[in-house]
């Protein structure tokens, strides 16, 4: 069972470098969502996609960029890497749950140093 | 958005059951209460949800107070592999019926040996 697949678990960027974060889940859930995770926080909402095509800030998304072509797929950019961006990166998907909650699948995170 | 307050650090025994208080009191109606856990190194997975009534499975139970602005979440019996971070959420309903959780900075539970 793959799940939630994170790509690449580790990075170290120069500020101003431009990259992206990989997420893919084959549960076919439509709803994914991108979160960050900062040293004594808790987990910080930066984009989610209600659907291929589909998709809204969250709480803190500047900085990243998000698209979302396939159900599967749910990539988040970084266009210029800066040290603010520094932090564990989870992306999730959502299953609808009997009586409307939700249950998110994470992945094991991309830890991503800016320096 | 509603918020929660949990204690920064919990301790316990080994084997013996746990009891990870969880207050809301600004929560609303609609808002669904969500326990999920953190495990060293790893992303966060989900223990329990509830709306009104308490709720069990196999993992663990959920308390929810009669007027839900606070609720418990219960470990019965609980095991080293149970230390984590655990994290109490109200869910927030977006568009198409999806929800968005906020995350707080959680309850580090120890477990002693």
């Amino acid at each position: 069972n793959a799940g939630v697949t994170q790509t690449p678990k580790f990075q170290v960027l120069k500020t101003g470098q431009s990259m992206t974060l990989q997420c893919a889940q084959d549960m076919n859930h439509e709803y994914m969502s991108w979160y960050r995770q900062d040293p004594g926080m808790g987990l910080r909402l930066i984009h989610y996609s209600v659907g291929a095509g589909i998709t809204d800030q969250g709480e803190v998304p500047n900085g990243y960029n998000v698209s979302r072509s396939t159900t599967e797929d749910f990539p988040l950019r970084l266009l210029s890497a800066a040290p603010s961006q520094t932090s564990v990166y989870f992306c999730a998907s959502t299953i609808r749950l009997a009586g409307g909650a939700g249950e998110l699948f994470f992945g094991e995170g991309s830890r991503l140093t800016v320096l | 958005d509603a918020k929660t307050t949990q204690p920064n650090s919990m301790e316990s025994n080994e084997e013996e059951p746990v009891h990870l208080p969880c207050n809301h009191s600004t929560i609303s109606g609609t808002d669904y209460i969500h326990w999920y856990r953190q495990l060293p190194s790893q992303g966060p997975e989900y223990v329990i949800h509830g709306l009104t009534s308490n709720v069990n499975n196999r993992m663990a139970s959920l308390a929810i107070a009669e007027d839900r602005k606070s609720s418990t979440l219960i470990l019965h019996r609980a095991t080293l592999r149970d230390a984590a971070v655990y994290y109490c959420i109200l869910s927030l309903l977006l568009n198409f019926g999806n929800e968005k959780l906020t995350f707080g900075t959680g309850t580090r539970l120890t477990i002693i040996p």
